[in-house]
């Protein structure tokens, strides 16, 4: 099945320590993004990746980091979390030769840093 | 900058009854996204609009684009309960990349 997976789908943290969000795909695309989402501001993208090794900010990179070392996977990591950061996060991917770039969503990691 | 704005960002309506979300947005662009959310659950994408006057239908939900009035709308016909859930449209800010820019969504609760 093709699909985004997100792990973990829930974590409870402490201010300050590190943690990773994994993300892969099975679909081969090329494109890959992180999203917060909370409540009343819809979406906001955190970075995004075109390709392998291409990773961008998006409008709220500030306290976290990404890699793209293979295609399949974009693991989002907040290097010292705090209590701002909680939040929904949603990965997604599309593929760049389709034309349309519709996005699959993965099922959201919620994330709580006390 | 851009801005993406939805209204209303609350509906609550009746089944059989009719209505339009609304979606501006602020600078040009060259495609717009319809997604739906239901609560506790990720975005499925519902339409994709790439030109000025496109028209996408499925079911009871039917989208539009106005790209010179840089205004979408998503139109419920006949809306029944299962069309309730949060539905956001998103525009892409820049060509030959997939930046995109939400809106603050929109919760549509439909009543018996």
């Amino acid at each position: 099945e093709a699909q985004v997976t997100q792990n973990p789908r829930y974590l409870i943290t402490v201010t300050g320590k590190k943690l990773t969000v994994t993300c892969s795909q099975n679909m081969n695309h090329e494109y890959m993004s992180w999203y917060r989402q909370d409540p009343g501001l819809g979406l906001r993208q955190i970075y995004y990746s075109m390709n392998v090794e291409v990773t961008d900010k998006g409008d709220v990179p500030e306290g976290y980091k990404v890699s793209r070392k293979e295609k399949r996977n974009f693991p989002l990591i907040l290097e010292s979390p705090s209590p701002n950061q909680t939040s929904l996060y949603f990965c997604a991917s599309s593929s760049e030769g389709t034309g349309a770039n519709v996005l699959t969503f993965g099922a959201g990691s919620r994330l709580t840093v006390l | 900058e851009l801005k993406v704005e939805q209204n209303p960002l609350f509906l609550s309506m009746q089944e059989g009854k009719n209505y339009t979300i609304y979606c501006n947005y602020s600078t040009t662009s060259d495609r717009l996204y319809w997604y739906r959310q239901d609560p506790g659950k990720s975005l499925e994408s519902l339409f994709v609009l790439l030109s000025n006057g496109a028209v996408k239908q499925e079911g009871r939900l039917m989208a539009s684009l106005d790209t010179k009035a840089r205004l979408s709308t998503l139109h419920i016909t006949a809306a029944v309960h299962d069309l309730s859930a949060t539905y956001f449209c998103a525009v892409r800010v820049i060509q030959g990349a997939q930046k995109l820019v939400f809106g603050q969504g929109t919760r549509l609760t439909i009543n018996p």
